[in-house]
């Protein structure tokens, strides 16, 4: 299994560029997680998605959009990216969000907007 | 969730055991005690999480006070690449993990 991987690894985006990154799972997991970690901080929560075809906001979601089309697949998208959006974007999963179950992350996409 | 409280950073010798601490003292009945890592920017890898008994794995001993309020995390042999951010997360059904800023932990030589 080669559990969550993400695309791109890094990306340089102009202020007002629009981009999608990809998250995608192959342990047949239900929920999926879009975080991102700022410099020096803890993560924070942008959406997350409790099945295919859902989704929802976490604590930061201004300035994204997501999709979960298929389920092994959770894609963030910036509409118009913003230098605040410079960050480190992580995504993990869980098997179905049962009391006790575990979160996988993947690498990270390390995100640039100047 | 529960929030958690971690010292900013602790210092461990090598082959020695790293004993981290973490109070959690609104932890409810049925919240798990989570303890993930981040080795430089990489993901959060997972260590352990236990919700009432001790528990250990290859990679870690956890240890929750009678009580609930706090936690141990021991790495028994710590190396040079354990050096690392610990995160304590108190969590219900793994889900929304909320990271505080963790125990940055070096292991010098």
């Amino acid at each position: 299994n080669a559990g969550v991987t993400q695309t791109p690894k890094f990306r340089v985006l102009k202020t007002g560029q629009s981009m999608t990154l990809l998250c995608a799972q192959d342990m047949n997991h239900e929920y999926m997680y879009w975080y991102r970690q700022d410099p020096g901080m803890g993560l924070r929560l942008i959406h997350y998605s409790v099945g295919e075809g859902t989704t929802a906001k976490g604590e930061v979601p201004d300035g994204y959009n997501v999709s979960r089309l298929k389920k092994q697949n959770f894609l963030l998208g910036l509409e118009s990216a913003a230098p605040s959006q410079t960050s480190v974007y992580f995504c993990a999963s869980t098997p179905r969000g049962r009391r006790g179950d575990t979160q996988y992350f993947g690498p990270g996409t390390r995100l640039t907007v100047l | 969730d529960a929030k958690t409280t971690q010292p900013p950073s602790m210092d461990c010798a090598e082959g020695r055991a790293a004993n981290l601490p973490c109070n959690h003292s609104t932890i409810s009945g049925n919240e798990y005690v989570y303890w993930y890592r981040q080795i430089h920017s990489q993901g959060p890898q997972y260590i352990i999480h236990g919700l009432k008994n001790n528990e250990t794995n290859e990679m870690a001993s956890l240890i929750i006070t009678e009580d609930r309020k706090s936690s141990t995390l021991i790495l028994p042999h710590a190396t040079l690449r354990d050096t690392a951010v610990y995160y304590c997360i108190i969590n219900n059904y793994g889900q929304n993990f909320v990271f505080g800023p963790g125990t940055r932990l070096s292991v010098l030589p």
